[in-house]
C-alpha cells in the first residue's frame, strides 16, 4: 500500500540556518503531496501542497517540489526562525476514489535556537 | 468562521473505563475524518464520514471503538472499554466539497 517515509528527528538548528527535511513516498497512483505543521499547543495546519509532478508548493518561506523520478517531496527553508519550531509531517493523498484520506509520515520535530 | 473544535483537549482515564471524544466540524463540511497518532508512530486514518454515513471505517482498530455522526453535524468517537494501547492523540478533520481538510487541535487520551 501507499506509504510515506520521513527523516527522523529531532532536528535542532540555529536561527537563520538552512533547513531540509527529507520525505519520500511509495504510491501506486498519482498522489497529491502535503506538508503539515503542528506548532506547540495547536492543531495540524496545512503548510503547503503539490498536486502533480514538478509542482512546487510554497508558504511562509518553506518550499517543496514534487519529484516523481525520485518519489520525493523534501521540505526546505533558507533561513529558519525560532517561530518555526514545530513538528512537521509529510503526507500523501491518493486521488482515486472519494475518500481522500491522508497517509502520513512519522513527523519530524524541529527546534530552532536563537 | 469557527474552525474544527474537539472536546476534551485532554482526557486521562483508567483502563476499562469509557471515554467519548467529540468533534464539531466547520459548518457545511460534509466530510469528517478521524485520525490517531500513537506515540512514536505515524498518524493513522481511522474513518471517514460523508454527512451521517460511514464512507470508510477500514482504519478502526477493533470493535471497542464506535464512531457516530448523528444528523451529519458533530461526531463522537467512543472507546469502550479503553485499553492502555489506546493512548494517543485523536485528530478530527473536516472538508468541504473542494477544499483541503482542516484539522482540530486534537484530543490527547491517556489510559492508565
Amino acid at each position: 500500500g501507499d506509504s510515506v517515509t520521513q527523516m527522523e528527528g529531532p532536528v535542532t538548528l540555529s536561527e537563520e540556518a538552512f533547513l531540509t527535511i527529507n520525505c519520500t513516498y511509495t504510491a501506486t497512483g498519482y498522489p497529491s503531496l502535503f506538508w503539515y505543521v503542528q506548532y506547540p499547543g495547536e492543531g495540524l495546519q496545512l503548510l503547503l501542497k503539490a498536486t502533480k509532478a514538478d509542482d512546487k508548493g510554497s508558504n511562509k518561506g518553506f518550499e517543496a517540489t514534487y519529484r516523481k523520478e525520485t518519489t520525493s517531496f523534501h521540505l526546505e527553508k533558507g533561513s529558519v526562525q525560532v517561530s518555526d519550531s514545530a513538528v512537521y509531517f509529510c503526507a500523501l493523498r491518493d486521488n482515486a476514489g472519494n475518500n481522500r484520506k491522508l497517509i502520513w509520515g512519522l513527523g519530524t520535530s524541529l527546534a530552532v535556537n536563537p | 468562521e469557527a474552525g474544527v473544535t474537539q472536546f476534551p483537549s485532554h482526557s486521562v482515564i483508567e483502563k476499562g473505563q469509557t471515554v467519548t471524544l467529540r468533534c464539531d466540524p466547520i459548518s457545511g463540511h460534509d466530510n469528517l475524518y478521524w485520525y490517531r497518532r500513537v506515540m512514536g508512530k505515524e498518524i493513522k486514518f481511522l474513518l471517514h464520514f460523508v454527512k451521517e454515513s460511514k464512507q470508510d471505517e477500514s482504519g478502526m482498530p477493533n470493535n471497542r471503538f464506535l464512531a457516530e455522526r448523528t444528523g451529519g453535524t458533530y461526531s463522537t468517537l467512543k472507546v469502550q472499554p479503553a485499553e492502555l494501547e489506546d493512548s494517543g492523540v485523536y485528530f478530527c478533520a473536516t472538508r468541504g466539497g473542494s477544499t483541503e481538510a482542516f484539522f482540530g487541535q486534537g484530543t490527547r487520551l491517556t489510559v492508565v
